[in-house]
């Protein structure tokens, strides 16, 4: 999927900081980040919207947002627990009350 | 709050197999329903989409009906083929007051044997 382009593809990580990246190319206003655990639907966490985060569900302090431009989008992780382990999947919509998503492959953060 | 459930969390079938996956959904507002499907190592994909506007979504084979009365989402195919083996996500748009999120049930695995 080049639409949507994320990395890296795997992280493992003790307690560290880290930042996973994502871009896409479809010139889509909203972008979004969701949580896949382990058998688990994915769930979402952010929606930016032309550079603005207009929603928030509730996610640990740990995780911080960032969109510096409306094609990328940032997720920075700092002292990581070990219920982050999921996929982390970037997704993108032509706007905010778009349902029709398009998602990247996935970031695969491992906590140990 | 909205909701959606799969009861199947596994179906195996034989090629030219006939394919149910049952979806029932709960919401107060009129509702756009999707199906996705998710192959390993890959992002969800969108298969079909309906709304209150067009009540059944056909794609690739697949069709899905939305049944009011019955608040029911059901993805079904004729004749299921090996490459349709993948986790199949029914999914109801949220439409928040700043902007929608999906909604999914928690996936339905299909093993499709040649």
């Amino acid at each position: 999927n080049t639409k949507i382009t994320q990395s890296p593809r795997y992280l493992i990580l003790g307690r560290a900081n880290k930042s996973l990246e994502c871009e896409q190319h479809l010139g889509h206003n909203a972008m979004y980040w969701y949580k896949q655990s382990a058998e688990k639907p994915p769930e979402l966490m952010f929606l930016y919207n032309l550079k603005q985060l207009i929603r928030n569900e509730t996610v640990p302090s740990r995780f911080i947002p960032e969109c510096p431009d409306s094609s990328k989008l940032l997720l920075h992780i700092s002292a990581v627990d070990p219920e982050d382990s999921a996929v982390y999947f970037c997704a993108s919509s032509h706007g905010r009350g778009d349902s029709d998503y398009t998602f990247g492959s996935g970031t695969r953060l491992l906590v140990i | 709050g909205d909701s959606v459930t799969q009861k199947q969390g596994q179906v195996t079938l034989s090629e030219d197999d006939f394919l149910f996956i049952n979806c029932t959904y709960s919401t107060t507002t009129y509702p756009t329903l999707l199906w996705y499907v998710q192959y390993p190592g890959q992002g969800p994909q969108l298969l079909l989409k309906v709304t209150t506007a067009n009540n059944k979504g056909i794609s690739r084979g697949f069709e899905a009906t939305y049944d009011k009365g019955t608040t029911s989402f059901h993805l079904q195919k004729a004749s299921v083929q090996e490459s349709d083996s993948a986790v199949y996500f029914c999914a109801l748009v949220d439409y928040g007051g700043s902007g929608n999120k999906l909604i999914f049930g928690t996936g339905t695995l299909l093993s499709v044997k040649p």
